[in-house]
């Protein structure tokens, strides 16, 4: 499979827990995005790296947030001291950086915090 | 701040019949457009763009149309097929990198 892949691909924790996210992209892509999506709602940009270097945060994005992208290949989302309103699916997705409007995305982590 | 919006939420045809899903934006700054289809459980998966220099594109039974104008743009779908139900997006790409959706319409295609 040469998709973008996630990992979990469902995650059930307690309010005030931390989770972390993993997301493979398509191996020749340098870019990676992270969006997240509430039932009803489109994919709202979260964050973006071209390699390893991150280029842009949302300003909605709360300091509970992290990303990396260490080795400009896999990334990891964490969240800290998660809250009911973080629950939702969390998209990862790819691009070539020269063609980089078109995005291919993963199935997806949906998180669901009690 | 600027979003790219839909004009239904929803939208049920007839199969056989065309579909035409419409989206309004607002950036005019925006020069990329690009449509999505998303299945339950699924990602969003690209389907059609344009850029802001043209006004129609064309693929396998799916035309996009941009009216720069009036800051329109719709997919139309040709002999919509039970496949085809899903939700549709649009998304306007903003520079350097980052793409906006809007909230969607969902498709029901009718046997």
């Amino acid at each position: 499979d040469t998709g973008v892949s996630q990992d979990p691909r469902h995650k059930i924790t307690k309010r005030g827990q931390n989770v972390t996210f993993r997301c493979d992209p398509i191996s020749e892509h340098n870019r990676l995005y992270w969006y997240r999506q509430t039932l009803g709602q489109g994919p709202e940009f979260l964050t973006y790296f071209q390699n390893e270097a991150q280029l842009e945060k949302s300003r909605l994005l709360s300091d509970r947030f992290s990303a990396e992208r260490p080795k400009g290949s896999f990334s990891t989302l964490e969240i800290q001291r998660t809250e009911q309103g973080d629950s939702a699916m969390y998209l990862c997705a790819s691009s070539l950086a020269y063609d980089g409007e078109k995005l291919f995305f993963g199935s997806g982590t949906q998180l669901s915090v009690l | 701040g600027e979003s790219v919006g839909l004009h239904l939420p929803t939208l049920s045809v007839q199969e056989g019949d065309n579909s035409i899903i419409n989206c309004a934006y607002s950036n005019s700054a925006s020069d990329y457009f690009i449509w999505y289809k998303q299945e339950s459980g699924k990602g969003p998966q690209f389907i059609i763009d344009i850029r802001s220099n043209m006004d129609k594109r064309q693929g396998q039974r799916v035309t996009v149309l941009l009216n720069k104008t009036v800051k329109h743009l719709s997919l139309q779908i040709a002999a919509t097929q039970p496949g085809d139900s899903a939700v549709y997006f649009c998304a306007e790409k903003e520079p350097p990198g980052k793409s906006t959706f809007g909230d969607g319409t969902t498709l029901t295609v009718k046997p």
